[in-house]
């Protein structure tokens, strides 16, 4: 049983638009939620996150709006670019759990025609 | 260049014949992990170390053994390897069991067992 669920499994976006991907959660411990991007033959890296006290956050192109009532949060892509094509996952943690463990989404593959 | 370092990048081996993946991290990190990502699961947690001599079970540790002797090594083992653990491993470090600065990744080892 996935305690986050990732969706779409894949999508792809025409350059210059917006790449939206989803993600809920169920345990109510979670207290933080990062988002990793991972490109072909590399290991994901650390892309933006987001604690639940606030609602937005955003870093450059990269937005993260969190939703605490309905235990979901998103990643937006604003102005997708060619370069922005690779794999997707959100994750969530919590102080609570035992060894710091990262809980991952089942992931996105987002391609971003030219 | 702070960095995770997995060898081998690449292996195919046989039902039952034992192997050691390495990792190293040269970040002075308490933190290691090791996970395993299949597609659609997302990245699972198989094994993780707070610190020196001192290791514990994640979420599919069935199969799978690990060491920590050295700070900054942190070797996967599998005793007698099965095709349901052909995957893509990944290890991972961070600086503390609860720090939010992220983990940063190896780029992976990519097992098949025949």
């Amino acid at each position: 049983q996935q305690q986050v669920k990732q969706s779409p499994q894949s999508l792809i976006v025409q350059k210059g638009g917006i790449s939206i991907i989803n993600c809920a959660y169920e345990n109510t411990a979670f207290d933080y939620f990062p988002w990793y991007q991972q490109f072909p033959g590399k290991g994901p890296a650390l892309l933006i996150a987001i604690r639940p006290d606030v609602s937005e956050k955003k870093e450059g192109r990269f937005t993260i709006s969190f939703n605490k009532s309905a235990k979901q949060f998103s990643l937006h892509i604003m102005d997708s670019q060619p370069g922005d094509s690779a794999t997707y996952f959100c994750a969530a943690s919590s102080y609570k759990a035992a060894g710091n463990k990262l809980t991952f989404g089942g992931g996105t593959r987002v391609l971003v025609k030219p | 260049e702070a960095q995770v370092t997995q060898n081998p990048r690449y292996l195919i081996t046989v039902t039952g014949k034992k192997l050691t993946v390495t990792c190293s991290q040269n970040m002075n990190h308490e933190y290691m992990s090791w996970y395993r990502q299949d597609p659609g699961l997302g990245l699972r947690q198989i094994y993780y170390s707070m610190n020196v001599e001192v290791t514990d079970k994640g979420d599919v540790p069935e199969g799978y053994k690990v060491s920590r002797k050295e700070k900054r090594n942190f070797p996967l083992i599998l005793e007698s390897p099965s095709p349901n653990q052909t995957s893509l491993y990944f290890c991972a470090s961070s600086l503390s069991a609860g720090s939010r600065s992220g983990y940063t990744f190896g780029s992976g080892t990519r097992l098949t067992v025949v």
